[in-house]
């Protein structure tokens, strides 16, 4: 079975704290995908990765970075934590050169106070 | 226009009636296509992939894809309430796009 770990399932970080969300996966998957969902917002691409030390913006990255020096880790970074960041992050990651199916981690509830 | 477009819901459908989702998708180079169910407080999981104009069956589940109308279906035989979830539709077009999801209710 694909296993995709998040390393918190629950965080309370203060406003302008550098905050870092771990992701690890162990079927040697090349692609790896951020998200955070939002009531009726649905998943939002934040950043992905196609292979070690490569990083794409999705479609709200401001705010955000990445980190994946290893295949099998990708960190999302927020530099300065702000309440508006408050949400539901999801890391996934799939198979192939443009992806198959995506796995998902059991996701973090970030709260920023 | 979004990339990925489902109706939010919720449907609502009686115990073993078919329940039936649909979604649109707005980039023509799109080249796969998933069906994901996410039950409340829970991280999404992967139901269905399809690939290819036509129909798949997996069991109760069967996704329908037609290219040229940039539509993807889902449906579900004899639904069940435990089937009660939300059903995000996604996409990758290089990268991977997900629909809001339609929130499905199955009434006993």
């Amino acid at each position: 079975d694909v296993k995709v770990t998040q390393s918190s399932r629950y965080l309370v970080k203060r406003t302008g704290e550098k905050v870092f969300l771990e992701c690890v996966q162990d079927m040697d998957h090349e692609n790896m995908f951020w998200y955070r969902q939002d009531p009726g917002l649905g998943l939002r691409l934040i950043y992905f990765s196609y292979d070690v030390k490569m990083k794409e913006k999705g479609d709200i990255p401001e705010g955000y970075s990445v980190s994946r020096e290893k295949k099998e880790r990708f960190s999302l970074i927020l530099e300065s934590a702000s309440t508006n960041q408050t949400s539901m992050y999801l890391c996934a990651s799939s198979f192939g050169p443009k992806g198959t199916e995506a796995f998902f981690g059991q996701g973090t509830r970030l709260t920023v106070v | 226009q979004k990339e990925v477009e489902q109706n939010s819901g919720p449907l609502s459908v009686p115990e073993g009636a078919i329940a039936s989702l649909n979604c649109t998708y707005s980039d023509r180079g799109s080249q796969s296509f998933f069906w994901y169910r996410q039950y409340s407080g829970k991280s999404p999981e992967l139901i269905m992939s399809i690939y290819s104009n036509g129909d798949k069956e997996d069991g109760r589940f069967t996704a329908q894809l037609n290219k040229a109308s940039q539509y993807v279906s889902l449906l579900i035989r004899d639904s069940q309430p435990s089937d009660s979830a939300t059903y995000l539709c996604a996409v990758i077009n290089y990268k991977l796009i997900f629909g809001s999801g339609t929130r499905l209710l199955v009434r006993p």
